[in-house]
């Protein structure tokens, strides 16, 4: 079946060390592939998107993402997380030929240990 | 800059009674999307309307019904309510563009949170 995959449920990272995010999609085309974030009990915010063109895609709050179409994956990234990144991380995408209609990874839920 | 807005922001209701839910998009964008995400779930499509037409449908309940009116703000209608029904609801925009089309990219409100007792 067509899908988004976050394999990590929860992922707990020190204040200041690295992060990635790891974002797998089953789709026989590149869909637009997107990262939000969300934190307790607010809104979903989009850090980054990718459609065409240059695979390492920068977004806001210092993350990045890269786009590898021989993996089906776009991972996010960040090279030092602070305390307030604590949130849930979203991986989605629009199918092809699907018009805007996002399907949602799980979800991963990033812990930061002071 | 001008973001989605959706009202009210928090909502509690009885068992079997109705709800409404209003989504004011972002100015020019003529399209909405309507997700619910239950507790420690990921957002599930509910539905989409383009230039106050319904363009898409997902797992709506029978339940529910929405529609886009004139100015482009959004209703989602629920009644009967479950207690299942309980959940954050998102309403997003989007702008349409001419020529090759759609840039994919969502923006959403802060959400309404609805709890049925």
């Amino acid at each position: 079946a067509q899908s988004v995959t976050q394999p990590d449920i929860h992922i707990t990272v020190s204040e200041g060390a690295s992060l990635e995010l790891r974002c797998n999609y089953s789709y026989g085309a590149t869909p637009y592939l997107f990262w939000y974030v969300q934190s307790p009990g607010q809104g979903l915010q989009l850090l980054l998107k990718y459609f065409s063109g240059d695979t390492l895609v920068q977004g806001i709050k210092g993350f990045e993402a890269e786009f590898k179409r021989s993996q089906s994956s776009f991972n996010l990234r960040k090279p030092s997380v602070h305390w307030s990144d604590a949130a849930e991380y979203f991986c989605a995408v629009v199918p092809p030929r699907r018009n805007y209609q996002l399907i949602w990874g799980a979800g991963t839920k990033l812990i930061i240990k002071p | 800059a001008a973001g989605v807005i959706q009202s009210p922001r928090h909502l509690i209701k009885e068992k079997r009674e109705t709800a409404t839910l209003k989504c004011y998009p972002i100015p020019r964008h003529d399209t909405v999307y309507w997700y619910q995400q239950g507790p420690g779930q990921d957002p599930q499509f509910l539905i989409s309307f383009y230039e106050k037409m319904q363009s898409d449908k997902g797992s709506i309940p029978d339940r529910f019904s929405a529609q886009q009116f004139s100015d482009y703000h959004s209703e989602l209608n629920m009644s009967s309510l479950e207690l299942g029904d309980s959940a954050l609801y998102f309403c997003a925009s989007s702008p349409r563009t001419s020529g090759r089309g759609d840039t994919g990219e969502l923006f959403f409100g802060e959400g309404s949170r609805l709890t049925v007792l």
